[in-house]
């Protein structure tokens, strides 16, 4: 069974600039989810989907931070300007029930200078 | 949002050495408890999945137990191997809540 896939694995931008994460969940998973992990800290959820539907997006920054899931499939990440404090690891993940066992990707390491 | 304490934060251990580590959570409303382990440039990989008071749950040399009355959880490692060295995290769920919340993690590092 194909696990979680994201890209891309690393991204070192400037400040101010646009990033877009991707990540393609386990076949016939419904959940989605999006953590942030900045360092020293645990995975923080930042938005959780059912299908194509958002469940909890209660921890996204919105006025920077936007996420979409068509079609109840693949799903992308995007910050739009990024900060220096959004450097962490983006975690997605998926689950067959909400939330059950998550299995997760190998997340993508943003470095914003 | 569900308050999750992990202790220690790091941890070094001799080869062969057994330890443990402990994870606390809000003890009301309490619907299950998760434990994953996360290697170095690997995904996080889920270890067990816990929601009776008093399980305890067994994979090869690694257990875990929970107590939902007192809020907190163990995850023992017996006879530590190189390739334990990870940061172990655990995450609880609320009833009535869809998403995980997370601790910080402890770290492991295994000494040959």
């Amino acid at each position: 069974e194909a696990g979680v896939a994201q890209s891309p694995r690393y991204k070192i931008i400037e400040k101010r600039q646009s990033v877009a994460f991707w990540c393609n969940p386990i076949s016939g998973h419904a959940t989605l989810y999006w953590y942030q992990q900045i360092l020293g800290q645990g995975p923080k959820l930042l938005i959780q989907f059912q299908n194509n539907g958002v469940v909890d997006d209660s921890q996204l920054p919105k006025d920077r931070f936007s996420a979409e899931r068509l079609k109840g499939v693949d799903s992308t990440l995007k910050i739009q300007p990024a900060k220096l404090e959004d450097s962490a690891v983006y975690l997605c993940a998926s689950s067959q029930l909400a939330p059950g066992e998550l299995f997760f990707g190998e997340g993508s390491r943003l470095t914003v200078l | 949002i569900l308050n999750v304490e992990q202790s220690p934060q790091s941890l070094h251990v001799q080869e062969g050495d057994s330890t443990n580590f402990t994870c606390s959570f809000p003890s009301s409303n309490f619907y299950a408890l998760h434990w994953y382990r996360w290697e170095t440039a690997k995904s996080p990989e889920a270890l067990f999945v816990m929601t009776l008071n008093g399980d305890e749950k067994k994979k090869g040399r690694i257990s875990a137990t929970l107590n939902t009355k007192e809020g907190y959880s163990y995850l023992y490692i017996k006879g530590s191997q190189p390739e334990d060295s990870a940061t172990y995290l655990c995450a609880s769920r609320g009833s009535g809540a869809n998403n995980l919340f997370f601790g910080t993690g402890t770290r492991l590092t295994v000494i040959p």
